[in-house]
């Protein structure tokens, strides 16, 4: 597929299985995180996000936790399926400014 | 479907060449970007409009020169193409600024300079 020689962090689960994304980010004010999912050929897809006055956000069987005290995101994922394989990726804006995005990691869902 | 819709989705040229990207969304947003892929996978941002206006000009070549003909409409063109350029551009809308509302993207358009 096409993340054969990527070099991404890389979670393994098996189907069924609750699957958990970490996100370290850098800025202290970023003020808005969201994270995306990214299929083979396709477009970043929006997945969740969330302010920084809230710590969890849920979605359907999504939930996402931030800790700003050391600054980081998390996306839970309940009940992974095959489907939920892809890369995904967190970003960080400060301020309505641009959004950074981190380096990715890959998802794999084994039945 | 709404959707944000690239065109060419390949694009394949030779260095020097001149090419352009466009960008079409139908949801009604009033700020569109562009963004580059690399080989990596690695998403950084180029540049934004908020209604036909440049307000993200990031650290980019000036062979590439964004127009938006109107607030539906994002198209990249870029000259001189360079092997460098090889990569995936993405061109994404949201409803208004970063903060406000999740940016949708299209899928891509991946250009390879031979």
């Amino acid at each position: 597929g096409e993340s054969v020689g990527l070099h991404l962090p890389t979670l393994s689960v098996q189907e069924g299985d609750n699957s958990i994304i970490n996100c370290a980010y850098s800025n202290s004010a970023s003020d808005y995180f969201i994270w995306y999912k990214q299929e083979s050929g396709k477009g970043p897809q929006f997945i969740i996000d969330i302010r920084s006055n809230m710590d969890k956000r849920q979605g359907q069987r999504v939930t996402v936790l931030l800790n700003k005290t050391v600054k980081h995101l998390s996306l839970q994922i309940a009940a992974t399926q095959p489907g939920d394989s892809a890369v995904y990726f967190c970003a960080e804006s400060e301020y309505g400014n641009k959004l950074v995005f981190g380096a990715g990691t890959i998802l794999r869902v084994k039945s | 479907d709404t959707a944000v819709s690239q065109t060419p989705k390949y694009l394949v040229t030779q260095m020097g060449n001149d090419k352009s990207i466009k960008c079409e969304q139908n949801l009604g947003h009033d700020t569109m970007y562009w963004y580059k892929q690399d080989s990596k996978k690695f998403l950084k941002i180029m540049f934004s409009y908020n209604n036909k206006e440049l307000i993200i000009n990031e650290t980019v070549p000036n062979r590439f020169s964004p127009k938006s003909p109107d607030k539906a409409h994002l198209n990249l063109h870029i000259n001189s193409l360079e092997l460098g350029d090889s990569a995936v551009y993405f061109c994404a809308s949201s409803l208004g600024t970063v903060s406000n509302q999740p940016q949708h993207f299209g899928d891509g358009t991946r250009l390879s300079i031979l």
